[in-house]
């Protein structure tokens, strides 16, 4: 199981381009979160999903855009990217049952944006 | 909504040595506590989690502890060892809601 992967893993962006991170998770999981992740400021939830077709905001959604037309994937879009949009992009999923033990989220490996 | 402290920011210790983080929560709704571990380079990694109805739960070298009435939980190292060195994230969450992560703690361990 190749569990969840992102891509790219690397990019660099000139203000105001535009662009789609991937995110694909091969576990049938229905709920799925995009975070960035900061110098102290840990983990930050930009957007998530709890099934196909729908979407809901997080702590800082301003600047994306998110859509999951097919369960196993969820994109995150910048559409007129900012240099405060450097940062370390993680996507994660998880089943849709009550949080138990060992039910939380599984991470993928990241996508390092920088913004110039 | 919820919110997650988590003491200290770093921590260095000696190889063989016990390392303590510490993470208080705010919602009382909150039952579900994992914690993750993050290598450099790479996502985080459930390693160790526990429910509200239990007050502690060992795995190994690593454990936690909950204190519900208090609304704090801590992960316990014993024998630590350099591949333990990595971020630390606690978290809370409950049901079907998002998980609050904690800011984190940077773990050297020195051989």
């Amino acid at each position: 199981n190749a569990g969840v992967t992102q891509t790219p893993k690397f990019r660099v962006l000139k203000t105001g381009q535009s662009m789609t991170l991937l995110c694909a998770q091969d576990m049938n999981h229905e709920y799925m979160y995009w975070y960035r992740q900061d110098p102290g400021m840990g983990l930050r939830l930009i957007h998530y999903s709890v099934g196909e077709g729908t979407t809901a905001k997080g702590e800082v959604p301003d600047g994306y855009n998110v859509s999951r037309l097919k369960k196993q994937n969820f994109l995150l879009g910048l559409e007129s990217a900012a240099p405060s949009q450097t940062s370390v992009y993680f996507c994660a999923s998880r089943p849709a049952k009550p949080m138990t033990g060992g039910s939380g989220y599984t991470f993928g490996s990241g996508t390092r944006l920088t913004v110039v | 909504g919820e919110n997650v402290e988590q003491h200290p920011s770093t921590l260095s210790v000696q190889e063989g040595d016990s390392a303590v983080i510490k993470c208080t929560y705010s919602d009382s709704a909150s039952n579900y506590f994992p914690w993750y571990k993050q290598e450099l380079g790479k996502g985080p990694q459930l390693i160790i989690d526990i429910r509200s109805n239990v007050g502690e739960k060992k795995d190994q070298r690593i454990a936690v502890t909950l204190n519900k009435t208090a609304k704090h939980f801590s992960l316990h190292i014993t024998e630590t060892q350099p591949e333990d060195s990595a971020v630390y994230f606690c978290a809370a969450g409950s049901g079907y809601s998002t998980l609050t992560f904690g800011k984190g703690t940077m773990l050297l361990v020195s051989p």
